[in-house]
């Protein structure tokens, strides 16, 4: 079945410590997305990136980093610098020429 | 600066009866509208959408609407069913820009009562 699957489904780590979310895709999609959702609030871009070795910040970047080595994975890094890491996090792709964006089932990132 | 609004956070409605959710945008470059339907704890999942040179569209008991002069765009249930009741958002890209980046609104969560 081809999908977006995000890993793990929930996430805890203690005040400062860099986490890793991982996002996967085998839709052959060129155009990869990291939102973060917040109660109450919409989906906020955080990073994405429309081809291999290429990506672009979001409107909320700061204190998150991301790669994109390969077409299929496209892993984001909530550093210690962000100040409320606490949300549930969506991955998504595309096809990256408008059309719907298609979503994993979110990882919620909890820091105590 | 909040380029798609949905100014109702919440919405309750009688199973049978029509249920519209409202989304109203700012950038007059979006040319393409989607609504999504999002569970607690899941990951949103696509409804229907709307290119800017269409006014409406139409899928099974969902219809969306797009008012380009008023940048205002509604999503029609009927008749909705209690399975209908999540969060719904709105979300709106520029084709233009090839990126495929889609701005959304705040949400409504929609309640269906049986």
């Amino acid at each position: 079945d081809g999908g977006i699957t995000q890993s793990p489904k929930y996430l805890f780590r203690k005040e400062g410590q860099n986490v890793t979310l991982s996002c996967e895709q085998n839709l052959n999609h060129d155009a990869m997305y990291w939102y973060r959702q917040d109660p109450g609030q919409g989906l906020r871009l955080i990073y994405y990136s429309q081809i291999v070795n290429d990506f672009q910040k979001g409107d909320i970047a700061e204190g998150y980093s991301v790669s994109r080595e390969k077409k299929e994975s496209f892993p984001l890094t909530v550093t210690s610098a962000q100040k409320n890491p606490t949300a549930f996090y969506l991955c998504a792709s595309s096809t990256g020429f408008g059309g719907e964006a298609f979503f994993g089932q979110g990882t919620r990132l909890t820091v105590v | 600066d909040q380029q798609v609004k949905q100014n109702s956070p919440s919405l309750s409605v009688q199973e049978g009866r029509i249920s519209i959710l409202n989304c109203d945008y700012t950038n007059s470059m979006f040319d393409y509208f989607l609504w999504y339907k999002k569970y607690p704890a899941e990951g949103p999942t696509f409804l229907i959408s709307i290119s800017s040179i269409k006014d409406k569209n139409e899928d099974g008991r969902f219809t969306v609407f797009l008012n380009k002069s008023a940048k205002h765009l509604s999503l029609h249930i009927v008749p909705s069913q209690p399975g209908d009741s999540a969060v719904y958002f709105c979300a709106a890209s520029e084709g233009s820009s090839n990126t495929g980046k889609l701005i959304f609104g705040q949400g409504t969560t929609l309640q269906v009562k049986p």
